[in-house]
């Protein structure tokens, strides 16, 4: 079982609709998941984090962790064409090093909004 | 905020030679860098943590001595591809940390191309 599982996609929306994306971990002690958006051929870009404690809210993006079933979804509201890219979800590994948590990533969900 | 600079973005060199690559913070102190290795259609790939005044820490199955990582301060580290082969080909990207669960931020990445 991999530690971060995604669906490839591609996830097709219509415009104007909610782009929904979920990811799960298998680590039961994680604390902390991120969301980054990634163009293609582009470095990612955090979109958003959350920690064990809540779901978070951020114009158009929401964030939500069950810890239960341990995954962790990504809602985009009012989806525009240019939300079209790859999603990856990455959670931190427990394990830690010297300084910053290092992060296991999801191989990405390619979101497609269609006009 | 949290703006990462990664230099050159692009690289066209012939195998054998040695290539560096550079990532800086440019508006935080990053206690942690990350550097990944991504092939197309796949995900990222760490290859390495560097954290300020210490030696890296590699993945399993990256070579050091190709993959030469210096982090003499807080906001730079760099990336020595060391006698680059075509199977070196890829897109490098570094990211950095503030340390702790705070998020990564990532460089725009260097696409590396061995002739």
């Amino acid at each position: 079982q991999k530690e971060v599982e995604q669906n490839s996609g591609p996830l097709s929306v219509p415009e104007g609709a909610i782009a929904s994306l979920n990811c799960t971990y298998s680590d039961r002690g994680s604390q902390s998941f991120f969301w980054y958006r990634q163009y293609s051929g582009k470095s990612p870009e955090l979109i958003m984090f959350i920690y064990s404690n809540g779901d978070k809210e951020d114009g158009r993006f929401t964030a939500q962790l069950n810890k239960a079933s341990q995954y962790v979804s990504l809602l985009i509201r009012d989806s525009q064409p240019s939300d079209s890219a790859t999603y990856l979800c990455a959670v931190n590994n427990r394990f830690m090093i010297q300084g910053a948590q290092k992060l296991v990533f999801g191989q990405g969900t390619r979101l497609t909004i269609n006009p | 905020g949290a703006v990462v600079s990664q230099h050159p973005s692009w690289v066209i060199c012939k195998s054998g030679t040695s290539v560096k690559i550079e990532c800086r913070s440019l508006d935080f102190q990053a206690t942690t860098m990350f550097w990944y290795r991504q092939f197309p259609k796949q995900s990222l790939m760490l290859m390495a943590t560097s954290n300020e005044g210490s030696k890296a820490t590699y993945e399993q199955g990256v070579e050091k001595d190709k993959f030469l990582i210096n982090h003499a301060s807080l906001t730079l580290s760099t990336l020595t591809v060391t006698s680059a082969h075509p199977e070196d080909s890829s897109f490098y990207i570094c990211s950095a940390s503030g340390g702790g669960s705070q998020p990564q931020h990532f460089g725009d990445g260097t696409r590396l191309s061995i002739l």
